[in-house]
């Protein structure tokens, strides 16, 4: 069936540190794709965002790659500082056109940053 | 930016009683709001999908008659968990997907910060 899943439930990194979060789609319908942060106890915080017609996306220390041909996605987090630790989740749509608006999380990845 | 409020924050209540959260939309329309259910360590699961003016569409697995949703107005959407029990306890998080319009991207969904319920 459907699914986005992660490679890796946890990773720790020291302070300062790139951070690579992995995340495994399987519907390749998806045509775009969303990370998001969530803290303990708070909502979802959006991060970034990518279509599928692009590979690459940067924001402010972040990066998203996609790789449509291996349906993998991969957050990248530049100079991690101990305020991004969290619990980070990838999660795919089908985006606009039609209905389905809906969004599927993937299992999340703790990070947590060393100081 | 786009606020999704949640109300309450938390709440715990006994068995078999029932319990409402609200989702509002602060500073933008909304027709088309999500209902979510996230267990500790867990991801967040899409229980249902609410449309203004009409009947919510609910996931597969996830009873109807049991949680049910009004989607009253473009800003507010409510959850009832009806006769609750101690397995209902979860984070509850709804996401509200912009109708666009005053600088608010049309399609980006926005999160509320949850309700935790705790079913004694």
């Amino acid at each position: 069936g459907e699914s986005v899943g992660l490679h890796l439930p946890t990773l720790s990194v020291q302070e300062g540190d790139n951070s690579i979060i992995n995340c495994a789609y399987s519907n390749s319908a998806s045509d775009y794709f969303i990370w998001y942060k969530q803290e303990s106890g708070k909502g979802p915080q959006f991060i970034i965002d990518i279509r599928s017609n692009m590979d690459k996306r940067q924001g402010q220390r972040v990066t998203v790659l996609l790789n449509k041909t291996v349906k993998h996605l991969s957050l990248q987090i530049a100079a991690t500082q101990p305020g991004d630790s969290a619990v980070y989740f990838c999660a795919e749509n089908r985006g606009s056109g039609g209905s389905n608006y809906k969004l599927t999380f993937g299992k999340g990845t703790l990070l947590t940053v060393n100081p | 930016g786009a606020v999704v409020s949640q109300h309450p924050s938390w709440v715990i209540c006994k068995s078999g009683t029932s319990v409402k959260i609200e989702c509002r939309s602060l500073d933008f329309q909304a027709t088309t709001m999500f209902w979510y259910r996230q267990f500790p360590k867990q991801s967040l699961m899409l229980m249902a999908t609410s449309n203004e003016g009409s009947k919510a569409t609910y996931e597969q697995g996830v009873e109807k008659d049991k949680f049910l949703i009004n989607h009253a107005s473009l800003t507010l959407s409510t959850l009832t968990v009806t006769s609750a029990h101690p397995e209902d306890s979860s984070f509850y998080i709804c996401s509200a997907r912009a109708d666009g319009g005053r600088g608010v991207p049309y399609n980006e969904q926005f999160f509320g910060p949850g309700t935790r319920l705790t079913v004694l």
